[in-house]
Parts: structure tokens; C-alpha cells; sequence
């Protein structure tokens, strides 16, 4: 079974430009989730899809961050215009169901200067 | 204050027993995992605990949960250099589908 593809792997942009962020989940996973994770702490949950419509998307800075799940599948993250403060690694996660057995890609490392 | 609080870090000597310790604070958590992270790589999941269990063991892995003290431990038997990572306690809480990360424990084995 093939894992979550996250990319790019590494990305360094000035502050206030814009970038993206790809996903694509496991086959047949209904659920994709985007975490936020600052070095040194946990992951931050940052906007959870079921298929392609949005459950929770809370913790999403919405002035400059925007997530979208097209057909249910992949999925993309964006920042605009970014800070300083959103460098980070991205992480996407899928699963089958919830309870909370999630299958992690490898991230996004963001760094912004 | 956070939601899942863990130590930050651990040492320990490779063949001895680790444990890494976990306080949650939602007693409606039905799930409660373990997840390891190395250097530039995803979270991995270890193993799981549904809340009406007070232990379970996987091989070199035993997870307690007391569930009165809200506290969780993950036990490594028989630690080895590739045991060295960030350790991540999470709990699952079926309102809101929603899956919180304690700060994680980065654990290192010297051999």
C-alpha cells in the first residue's frame, strides 16, 4: 500500500510570498487532515476534509491560509502572504475512519525569512 | 494549559526499559495513541489504547493507561539506537473527530 505523498520536501520562500502545498492520501481514505507542526512541539491539527467538504477547520488562520480537497482526493494548502512565524513542517494525514489510526506523510519543511 | 503534556526528554542505555509518560485531560477520550517521529520523517503509529483497557502489549511495546489519573506511559522493552526519536501521545475524541498531540518526548539511547 502506497503512503501519503507529500510535496515538495523543502521549500524556502521571503515573507509575504505565497506558497502551496500538495497531498495526495492513501487510496480510499475518506478523511485528510493538515497539521501544523512549529519545530520543537506537536503537530496542530489545521483543517480536517471528509471526502471533499470540510469538518473542522477551526485552528486555520483563514486571513492567509487556505486548504481545498478536490474530488476527495488530493489535496492542496496555501499560504498567502506568509510570515515568519509559519515556518514549520506541514504535515498531511488520511485514514480510513476515525478513531484516530492516521497515516502520516513525510511533511513539508517551510522556512520563511 | 495544553490539552496533553508529556516530559520533554528521556536518556536511557541501549537493552534497558524505557518509559515515557503522558498526562491527557479529556476523560471522554476514547482512544489514546503513540506515535514516533525521527529526524525529518512523518509520525509513524506505534500502537493504541482504547479507553476501557488498562493495558496492552506489543511485542517490545506495553501501553498502561490509568484512566482515574488520566495518565498514560508508553514502556519500551529492551531499548535499542534505533528506538531514538520523538515520542507523541495523542488523544482521539470522537466529538469533533478530532485527534490532539501531546509536545512530544524526544527519547536518545546511548549505547
Amino acid at each position: 500500500e502506497a503512503g501519503v505523498a507529500q510535496s515538495p520536501r523543502y521549500k524556502i520562500i521571503e515573507k509575504r510570498q505565497s506558497v502551496a502545498f500538495w497531498c495526495n492520501p492513501i487510496s480510499g481514505h475518506a478523511t485528510l487532515y493538515w497539521y501544523q507542526q512549529i519545530l520543537g512541539q506537536g503537530p496542530k491539527l489545521l483543517i480536517q476534509f471528509q471526502n471533499n467538504g470540510v469538518v473542522d477547520d477551526s485552528q486555520l488562520p483563514k486571513d492567509r491560509f487556505s486548504a481545498e480537497r478536490l474530488k476527495g482526493v488530493d489535496s492542496t494548502l496555501k499560504i498567502q502572504p506568509a510570515k515568519l512565524e509559519d515556518s514549520a513542517v506541514y504535515l498531511c494525514a488520511s485514514s480510513l475512519a476515525p478513531r484516530g489510526g492516521y497515516t502520516f506523510g513525510s511533511g513539508t519543511r517551510l522556512t520563511v525569512v | 494549559g495544553e490539552d496533553v503534556e508529556q516530559s520533554l526528554f528521556l536518556s536511557v542505555r541501549e537493552g534497558d526499559s524505557s518509559v515515557i509518560n503522558c498526562t491527557y485531560t479529556d476523560s471522554s477520550s476514547t482512544y489514546l495513541y503513540w506515535y514516533k517521529q525521527e529526524p525529518g520523517a512523518g509520525l509513524q503509529l506505534l500502537t493504541y489504547i482504547f479507553s476501557n483497557m488498562d493495558m496492552k502489549q506489543d511485542q517490545r511495546l506495553t501501553v498502561l493507561l490509568n484512566k482515574k489519573d488520566k495518565h498514560l506511559s508508553l514502556r519500551i522493552a529492551d531499548t535499542q539506537t534505533g528506538d531514538s526519536a520523538i515520542y507523541f501521545c495523542a488523544e482521539y475524541k470522537a466529538a469533533g473527530n478530532k485527534l490532539t498531540f501531546g509536545g512530544g518526548t524526544r527519547v536518545l539511547v546511548k549505547p
